[in-house]
Parts: structure tokens; C-alpha cells; sequence
């Protein structure tokens, strides 16, 4: 893996489906993973930041897993719900003197009422 | 506190004009972000700042794009002159050395 990559690029659930997408990365010069929740005509508003492998956060029905040593995080939705349709951005910082993030492309998810 | 502050937030010029986008960032952040965004592209780091000097360039496009940082509540990222391809939507953030960072609502520039 050369740059931070996420699947699916878009996702359809319907409303009360759990979901979950994923975030890859370069596993070298790891510092810390960022989520982002990013909603149409809106800006980014962060989510997480993860630095420890098998580190896990939770903000209400959302949870996020990392795994640095082989470079995924996943974020999970549980009981999906029309409010959560957003870009979902993971981004990677490298850390030393550096606190450039590089991001992903996003997971487009859109919840059906 | 008012959150990152960005202006214009809608800003539509003529090929060949110079275009300056402003930042205020939120007090007590001391790293700076300028962001671009496009289909095409995603997300894509401009340049940044720490305690006011530019740290990271290497995203800047071209010699046409310049940003600067005269103090810690104030930035400007100029285009001069501005091209077509230089539409997007440009995202300046916030934040206290590699931690989070705090967006605001961004400038939508559409060059003729």
C-alpha cells in the first residue's frame, strides 16, 4: 500500500442495517489514523484519532478498530440512520516533526429511510 | 469561539484574476492547514503552517499559488493569476501541532 485508500467508494444500507468500511494504509512511519465525518455541502468534522495498535474508540453507534502493523482500520455504523449519510474520510499522519495528514478518498454512505 | 473562520465562502472571477482566499483559525491552534477539494482528487494538502511558518509546500500546484501567515489569527492563500482548473473548493484547518484538526466551511471558487 503506497497511499491511504478506502473501501467501498460508495455505499448503500437501509435505515437499522449495521455497516462497516475500511481504511488501508501504509503500515511504515505510523503515527496516528484520523476519521472524519464529512457531510454534503458541509466541512470534515472529526470522529477519531487512533495512534495504538488495537486501539478501538467509540462515539455512540459509531466504533473504529486499528491495526497498524498490517495498515487497515475499520469503521463501523451500528443500526444505520438517515442523519448518518456522509463522506467518511480516514487519513494518516507519519508523525516525527511532520503533522501533514494524508487522506483517503472517502466512503460515500447513504442510509435509505 | 466561532470555530475556524473562512471568507469569501463563495467567490466566482475571470481567468487571469488574482484571487485571495482568507483564514482565521480558531485562537490557540497553532498549525495551520490549507486544503484543496476535487472530484478528481480528493482532499489534497496545500501547504501548512506551525507557529506561523510554513512547514510543508509541497502541495502547492504552482508558482501561481503563494500563502502566507503574517500572525497566529490570520491567512491568506493567494492564486495569481487564476486558471479554470483552479476551481475547487478550498478548506483551511486548524489544529494543535498533529492533532486533530478543525475545518472550516471552506471557499467555493469558480475561475470563467
Amino acid at each position: 500500500i503506497l497511499n491511504v485508500e478506502q473501501s467501498p467508494q460508495s455505499l448503500h444500507v437501509q435505515e437499522g442495517d449495521s455497516t462497516n468500511f475500511t481504511c488501508s494504509f501504509p503500515s511504515s512511519n505510523f503515527y496516528a489514523l484520523h476519521w472524519y465525518r464529512w457531510e454534503t455541502a458541509k466541512s470534515p468534522e472529526a470522529l477519531f484519532v487512533m495512534t495504538l495498535n488495537g486501539d478501538e474508540k467509540k462515539k455512540g453507534r459509531i466504533s473504529a478498530t486499528l491495526n497498524t502493523k498490517e495498515g487497515y482500520s475499520y469503521l463501523y455504523i451500528k443500526g444505520s440512520q438517515p442523519e448518518d449519510s456522509a463522506t467518511y474520510l480516514c487519513a494518516k499522519n507519519s508523525g516525527g516533526s511532520n503533522y501533514k495528514l494524508t487522506f483517503g478518498k472517502g466512503t460515500l454512505l447513504t442510509v435509505n429511510p | 469561539d466561532a470555530g475556524v473562520i473562512q471568507s469569501p465562502r463563495h467567490e466566482v472571477t475571470e481567468m487571469g484574476q488574482e484571487v485571495t482566499l482568507r483564514c482565521k483559525p480558531i485562537s490557540g491552534h497553532n498549525s495551520l492547514f490549507w486544503y484543496r477539494q476535487t472530484m478528481m482528487r480528493g482532499l489534497e494538502l496545500l501547504i501548512y503552517f506551525n507557529n506561523n511558518v510554513p512547514i510543508d509546500d509541497s502541495g502547492m500546484p504552482e508558482d501561481r499559488f503563494s500563502a502566507k501567515m503574517p500572525n497566529a489569527s490570520f491567512s491568506t492563500l493567494k492564486i495569481q493569476p487564476s486558471e479554470p482548473r483552479d476551481s475547487a473548493v478550498y478548506f483551511c484547518a486548524g489544529g494543535v501541532s498533529a492533532d486533530t484538526q478543525y475545518f472550516g466551511p471552506g471557499t467555493r471558487l469558480t475561475v470563467l
